[in-house]
């Protein structure tokens, strides 16, 4: 089983849809969950830190399930600049070094 | 601010050739990270540094992969002989690791390689 695990999509939505992306994370020893985005043929650049009461930014909200494992994003009324790929961003556990663990991400395409 | 700052952008060459990758981390962070993508394999953790020594180089594919960190502010990694299987991207990240936390990493623009 992958440690951070995402649905590789692609989503294809209208523009003004609200669309949610869910991860799931095999340690439950992990303490620092992130959101990152990837432009295609750009690095990839940190969204949302996730926190364990749920967190908003805008037209994104991040939550955390500790009991479950998961993690998601919701983007309301996407526009056409949210296409881009999601990774679900996880510390390894039980190392207390900074190293992170991403998912394989999900692709979102806003269509107009 | 200056972020992390990788070069070259774009390296061609032929198979059998050196090719070294430079990364000046964010100033003040204290942990290091090189990747690679591709699409079929995504982001792999290469090794990663912190305060400049060298913690788990467990995802460096192979004895023709090295990377060193001889100062905090600049890293190279360096592939000797190169082959075509090693085209892909080359990103490099940096953090700053306090106490029992987890902060983000921000990452370079990334190394383009193709060999040929």
């Amino acid at each position: 089983r992958k440690e951070v695990e995402q649905d590789p999509g692609p989503f294809n939505v209208p523009e003004g849809a609200t669309v949610a992306f869910n991860c799931t994370y095999s340690n439950s020893a992990s303490q620092s969950f992130f959101w990152y985005r990837q432009d295609c043929r750009k690095e990839p650049k940190l969204l949302m830190s996730v926190y364990s009461s749920g967190n908003e930014d805008g037209r994104f909200t991040a939550q955390l399930n500790r009991a479950s494992q998961y993690i998601s994003l919701l983007i309301r009324d996407s526009k056409l600049s949210d296409s881009a790929t999601y990774l679900c961003v996880v510390n390894e556990a039980g190392s207390n070094t900074g190293k992170l663990i991403f998912g394989q991400g999900t692709t979102l395409q806003v269509k107009p | 601010d200056a972020g992390v700052i990788q070069s070259p952008r774009h390296e061609v060459t032929e198979m059998g050739q050196e090719v070294t990758l430079r990364c000046k981390p964010i100033s003040g962070h204290n942990s290091l990270f090189w990747y690679r993508q591709t699409m079929m394999r995504g982001l792999e953790l290469l090794i990663y540094f912190n305060n400049n020594v060298p913690i788990d180089d467990s995802g460096m594919p192979e004895d023709r992969f090295s990377a060193k960190m001889p100062n905090a502010s600049f890293s190279t990694l360096k592939i000797q002989p190169s082959e075509p299987r090693d085209s892909a991207v080359y990103f490099c990240a940096s953090s700053q690791k306090v106490g029992q936390g987890n902060q983000p990493q921000h990452f370079g623009d990334g190394t383009r390689l193709s060999i040929l």
